[in-house]
């Protein structure tokens, strides 16, 4: 079974530009979220998706932040404009529907962003 | 309201040694607890999980974590280190939601780095 993909794995952008960040979820789970870890500070929660439906997106920053979750499937966070204080490690993570009664959360290996 | 304390940033063990990493919690709910583990250049993996069963956890690699509600603590334990260990380690807090029995979002710890020497 495939892991969870982030696409891509660095990126390296001016302040001002915008850029989009891609998770594929493990297939067949209805669950996707987005973490986020500043340097030096912990990981943080962005939002979380129930298949294309936003759950709870109480963890994100500013209106800088769009996440879309097309068909339930992969996700997009896009950043614009981009900031200094943006740059970190952004995870995505995926669950199964809550009927399977599962517990954890599987992570992607994260994109590093830097903005300039 | 839910956070974690991870009591200390680094840890540094001989290969053989026990190994403890800290963690104490805080949650205004029944809690469910989390050690992740991150290894250079890879995603976060689960090492093990505590969701109201029972208070000795038992994960991957041997390591394992008691939960102490009198305590507030969830601390993580291994008998001895492998070098393969070396790596940052997190404990994470969620609110488990007993009708569904998935897990909210997580509340990670700040990680502690182990490192383990030769």
């Amino acid at each position: 079974e495939a892991g969870v993909t982030q696409f891509p794995s660095h990126s390296v952008i001016e302040k001002g530009q915008t850029v989009t960040l891609r998770c594929d979820p493990i297939s067949g789970h209805d669950n996707l979220y987005w973490y986020r870890r500043v340097m030096g500070k912990e990981i943080k929660f962005l939002l979380h998706f129930v298949k294309e439906s936003k759950q709870d997106e109480s963890g994100m920053p500013n209106n800088r932040f769009l996440a879309e979750r097309t068909g339930g499937t992969y996700s997009t966070l896009k950043v614009q404009p981009a900031e200094l204080e943006d740059s970190g490690v952004y995870f995505c993570a995926s669950s199964p529907d809550r009927a399977l009664r599962t517990y954890e959360q599987y992570f992607g290996p994260g994109t590093r962003l830097t903005v300039t | 309201a839910q956070s974690v304390t991870q009591l200390d940033s680094h840890v540094s063990v001989s290969e053989g040694t026990p190994v403890l990493l800290r963690c104490n919690y805080s949650s205004s709910y029944s809690p469910s607890l989390f050690w992740y583990v991150q290894h250079p250049n890879k995603g976060l993996q689960l090492l093990l999980k505590y969701t109201s069963a029972a208070t000795l956890v038992k994960g991957i690699n041997g390591f394992e974590a008691e939960f102490k509600k009198s305590e507030t603590s969830f601390h993580l334990t291994k008998p001895s280190a492998h070098m393969s260990d070396a790596a940052e380690y997190f404990c994470v807090v969620s609110k488990f939601y007993q009708g569904t029995g998935t897990a909210s979002k997580l509340t990670f710890g700040t990680g502690t780095r182990l490192q383990v020497t030769l």
